[in-house]
Order: structure tokens, then sequence, then C-alpha cells
């Protein structure tokens, strides 16, 4: 069973800091990436996606991904508390649906 | 922007009962799905649709069946309800199985 993998939390961060989400993945064939946050009571939204090495940048949030680990990492600058949410990594297996991880819930301090 | 719509927010049925749940994209994508969420599981995929009328099993399809009449509409069945089939359940669409899925509002179905 191909998986991916996050520590569930809770991760506390006061506010303006940076928030640090990790995220494994046992498919080495997994070419794409999401990160999706979810508000209790909440469907998933899309924060981010990344398809190759390295980081991508979209305002606060940076995403990393290292295939060569098999790691996937979204940075959350400059933490608000309306960043407290859980946060969702899926990645994508051949021939099939995305895999979610089972989330880390952030929580975020003022 | 993509929309998915689902018929209700929340429902309440009786064990035994035959549920339905509607969920409806209107950004012509491809792929259409329906996962369970409960504490401490996460997102678990109960059944996908490639196409119209095809569907595949995802991880936990027992108790369950899907329907895809047309390509914008994918119902979810519940033939006979059941106590531990109270979940919220989240239907998501996508142009293509490696994209991003796009989720609706979700259903808290209660069976009692």
């Amino acid at each position: 069973q191909k998986e991916v993998e996050q520590n569930s939390g809770p991760l506390s961060v006061p506010e303006g800091a940076i928030a640090s989400l990790n995220c494994t993945y046992s498919d080495r064939g997994s070419q794409s990436f999401f990160w999706y946050r979810q508000y209790s009571g909440k469907s998933p939204e899309l924060i981010m996606s990344i398809y190759s090495n390295g980081d991508k940048e979209d305002g606060r949030f940076t995403a990393q991904l290292n295939k060569a680990s098999q790691y996937v990492s979204l940075l959350i600058r400059d933490s608000q508390p309306s960043d407290s949410a859980t946060y969702l990594c899926a990645g994508h297996q051949a021939g099939t649906a995305l895999i979610f991880g089972k989330g880390t819930t952030l929580s975020v301090s003022s | 922007d993509v929309k998915v719509t689902q018929s209700s927010r929340y429902l309440v049925k009786r064990t035994g009962e035959k549920v339905f749940l509607e969920c409806v994209q209107d950004m012509d994508h491809e792929n259409m799905f329906w996962y369970r969420q409960d504490p401490g599981l996460g997102l678990r995929l109960i059944y996908f649709s490639y196409d119209v009328k095809m569907k595949e099993k995802g991880d936990i399809p027992e108790g369950y069946s899907v329907s895809r009449e047309k390509k914008e509409r994918f119902s979810l069945i519940l033939e006979s309800a059941s106590t531990n089939q109270t979940s919220m359940y989240l239907c998501a669409s996508s142009p293509a199985l490696d994209n991003e899925q796009f989720f609706g509002p979700g259903t808290r179905l209660t069976v009692l």
C-alpha cells in the first residue's frame, strides 16, 4: 500500500513565526504533490501544488519538493491565527486518484 | 472558478434506509471522487469515476455504490444505511487524475 505520511501534530507556533509542515511519500513514481488547508467543519481547499524538485513560493507559502529523499514540505511565513487549520498533503499515484495524508493540525497563537 | 456542489450539508437517516448523496461540478471535469472523512482516519476514497458510466473502487467501497449518468453529476448510494456510515462525505472533481482536486462543501450524514 503506497502511502503519504504526515505528523498529526498539533504543531503550535506563535504569531509571526515560520510554521514548517512535512510530508513523506512511499511511491517513487509520484510526480505531483498538493497541499490543502482544511478549517474545522469545512472541506479542503487547495493552497499549493508542486511538480518539480526545489521550492515554489506563493505569498507567505513556500512548498518544497525533494524527490530523492521523497519528502514534501510547506513553510508558512509570518504565521497568523487565521492559519490555524489542518493541512493535508497529497501525492499522485500512477493510475489512480491522489493519495492523501491524514493531515497535520497547526495552531497559531496570538 | 471551479464549483462543486453537494445536495445537502446535513442529513439524518435511519438504519436500513437507502440514501442518495448527489454531487454536481460545473467545470467539465473528467474525474469525480467520493470520500468519507472521520476523525483520526483522514480522507478515505470510496469510489471514483474517470468518465461517464465508468467507475473504480477506492479503498473502502463496501456498503456503497455510485452512479455517473452525466459528466457533471456523480451520485453516492448507501443501499442500506448503517450507523457505522455516519460520517462527513466529500465529493471532489479534477480535470485529470494527477491534477489537483476541487472539493464540494461536504455532507454530514448521521445514521440513527
